[in-house]
């Protein structure tokens, strides 16, 4: 299985452009999840989906971020403005009751710095 | 609310000797509870769960972890640390949520330094 593959791995941009993370979940996985991890904030929960709709996008930090699954092989999170503050590793993650048995399984991580 | 408290930011341990990384948990009903590692510049890799049964669950790499429901607690363990098992753990919890997998709730993560 390839697992969950995030694009683009690593992302400088200068501030006030757009930035779109794209995450593919594992095959046969209904539920998809968002996190962001900084140094300090630890681990975030941004939202998450079950079944392409979201379900809890109560972490989602402001307008600025928005995030939808299309389908059920693919999502993104995109942040527009994008600010220095946003610089931070965002992780996709995918799981299944019947697939995984409820095991969340995460992608490598998009590596964001915004300047 | 679902939370999860890891009390220590740095667990070190000499190679050999065995370690424990402590976990205690807030849920209300029965909690899924998971450990996943984190080495440098890469994602959360699943070590081992809980969901329901024995107490006493094992997973990758010799750890294994111990849910205590008087206590609240799912600490990670291992008989004998190596060098290699240094990276920064993290402990989570989920509840059950039917026919799709809820969300993990996770601690704040604790470094574990194992020197040679």
């Amino acid at each position: 299985d390839a697992g969950v593959i995030q694009s683009p791995r690593h992302e400088v941009t200068e501030m006030g452009q757009e930035v779109t993370l794209r995450c593919k979940p594992i095959s046969g996985h209904n539920s998809l999840f968002w996190y962001r991890q900084t140094m300090m904030r630890g681990l975030e929960l941004l939202i998450y989906f079950n079944n392409n709709v979201p379900i809890d996008d109560s972490g989602m930090p402001e307008d600025r971020f928005s995030a939808k699954m299309p389908n059920a092989s693919f999502s993104t999170l995109k942040i527009q403005p994008s600010e220095p503050r946003d610089s931070a590793v965002y992780f996709c993650a995918s799981s299944s009751p019947g697939v995984s048995g409820n095991t969340i399984y995460f992608g490598e991580g998009s590596w964001l710095t915004v300047v | 609310a679902q939370s999860v408290a890891q009390p220590e930011d740095q667990v070190n341990v000499a190679e050999g000797n065995p370690l424990t990384v402590k976990c205690t948990y807030s849920v209300s009903g029965n909690p899924y509870l998971f450990w996943y590692v984190q080495y440098p510049n890469r994602g959360l890799q699943f070590l081992l769960k809980y969901i329901t049964g024995d107490n006493l669950v094992k997973g990758s790499y010799g750890f294994e972890a111990e849910f205590n429901k008087s206590q609240t607690s799912f600490h990670l363990k291992k008989p004998s640390a190596l060098v290699s098992d240094s990276a920064l753990y993290f402990c989570a919890v989920s509840r059950p949520a039917g026919g799709a997998t809820n969300k993990l709730i996770f601690g704040t993560g604790t470094l574990l330094a194992v020197q040679p």
